[in-house]
């Protein structure tokens, strides 16, 4: 059955304390594994697309890299601008996207 | 602007109703999704068309239903089989079925 597992659930941060989030899956077929980010209230916001082990993709100060069992979300230096819900999902060989139930981020000043 | 949208923000119904939620895109995406996203949970796939005139049921599909006579509109049913509808709907839209997706803001249905 394919799955994706996210931890934490919940990270607290202090403004400019680099962390991970980690994504785990199991998948028949990876086609694509997807970072999103959520507000409250608000739909996903696409952030990368990673298809192949060892790619890695940045964006400000996001930084997402996969291996062929896991993803990793480096943020650096976070400003609290950065709290929000991160969805990892991946593609599988049907076409759908199945989602992590997401990890929450708090950077407070 | 290329987008997706998506009406009401709100939606407020009595037990019993049915309710249609719209969905529209301007990206001229080929495949178009339906969402539920409750607390807690992932979001859970309920409809989704690859192509105008076909669709397929997600993993939750019980007390919904969907049309697709429209390459750039999705809309989406409740009806009042759906056990517990009230929920946070969303709706997504992809080039070709297998890459990215791209949401809308989202619709937040309640029944009482």
């Amino acid at each position: 059955e394919d799955q994706v597992t996210q931890s934490p659930e919940a990270l607290r941060l202090q403004e400019g304390e680099s962390s991970s989030l980690n994504c785990s899956y199991t998948v028949s077929g990876l086609r694509g594994l997807f970072w999103y980010r959520q507000d409250p209230g608000k739909g996903p916001e696409f952030l990368f697309t990673l298809y192949s082990a060892g790619e890695e993709k940045e964006k400000e100060r996001l930084k997402a890299t996969l291996t062929k069992k896991e993803s990793f979300l480096h943020i650096t230096a976070p400003k609290p601008e950065d709290s929000a819900t991160y969805l990892c999902a991946v593609g599988n060989q049907g076409g759908k996207l199945i989602f992590g139930q997401g990890t929450e981020l708090s950077v407070k000043p | 602007d290329g987008g997706i949208t998506q009406s009401p923000k709100y939606l407020f119904r009595k037990e019993g109703q049915n309710v249609t939620l719209s969905c529209e895109q301007n990206l001229n995406h080929d495949a178009m999704y339906w969402y539920r996203q409750d607390p807690g949970q992932g979001l859970r796939l309920i409809y989704y068309s690859q192509i105008v005139n076909d669709f397929q049921k997600g993993d939750i599909a019980e007390g919904y239903s969907v049309s697709r006579e429209k390459k750039e509109s999705f809309p989406l049913t409740v009806t009042s089989a759906q056990k517990n509808p009230t929920a946070f709907y969303l709706c997504a839209s992809s080039i070709d079925g297998l890459g990215e997706q791209y949401f809308g803001p989202g619709t937040r249905l309640t029944v009482t």
